[in-house]
């Protein structure tokens, strides 16, 4: 069963940092590119980056782009999101999902910046 | 920059077919662009109904179907249910490897 659990999310002030984490399994992690995907609160999906299948590119939304950065780690199966610099309107559920066209789904991770 | 756009709400009645869209503010939506429709209900995550067009995901029931309608993605729902009442997203592909999701349509089933 393919699975994609998200995790570091919490309460951080605004001007702070924090990076999140995808788990995977279920499937050849190496075999595909993977995406963040993020909804603040009452609003609806907004893409925020994707990563190739072998990490040689990266591409952000404009919203996000110099102050988050997403890698992956192919020996854990995992992906993950450094967010810097972080604003109010960063607060959201925070997906990861498979693919480029975004085919499988994590349960998300709640982000809320907030002083 | 371009604006990927959707209806805000739809409604259906229980049985009856529905077609909701994915455009662009400025061209036309091709298969190049690799639609993706994705489900959410509230609460939950959301859910892959179609990808690359008309692929429809694992699982998904036979009643959803993707296609491209003229210059726009379409979502089409034939024989809907009341657990069909959901926010559809689309998501188009912009090419230099970014994507891009449209706002959502509300789908009412009454």
């Amino acid at each position: 069963e393919v699975q994609l659990v998200e995790s570091g999310g919490g309460l951080v002030q605004p001007g702070g940092s924090l990076r999140l984490s995808c788990a995977t399994s279920g499937f050849t992690f190496t075999n595909f590119w993977m995406t963040w995907v993020r909804q603040a609160p009452g609003k609806g999906l907004e893409w925020v980056a994707n990563v190739k299948e072998d990490g040689s590119e990266k591409n952000y939304g404009d919203s996000v782009k110099g102050r988050f950065t997403i890698s992956r780690d192919d020996a854990k199966n995992s992906l993950y999101l450094q967010m810097n610099s972080l604003r109010a309107d960063d607060t959201a559920v925070y997906y990861c999902a498979r693919g480029r066209g975004v085919g499988v789904w994590g349960q998300g991770t709640t982000v809320t910046v907030s002083s | 920059q371009t604006v990927v756009t959707q209806e805000p709400s739809f409604s259906v009645t229980p049985g009856g077919t529905v077609t909701l869209t994915c455009g662009l503010s400025s061209g036309s939506v091709s298969t190049s662009y690799y639609a993706s429709w994705h489900q959410q209900t509230p609460g939950q995550a959301p859910r892959t109904l179609i990808y690359n067009t008309d692929t429809r995901s694992s699982g998904v029931p036979g009643r959803f179907s993707g296609s491209i309608l003229g210059n726009k993605a379409a979502l089409t729902v034939t024989g809907a249910q009341a657990d069909d009442e959901a926010d559809y997203y689309c998501l188009l592909y912009m090419g230099g490897g970014s994507c891009v999701f449209g706002g959502g349509t509300k789908l009412t089933v009454l």
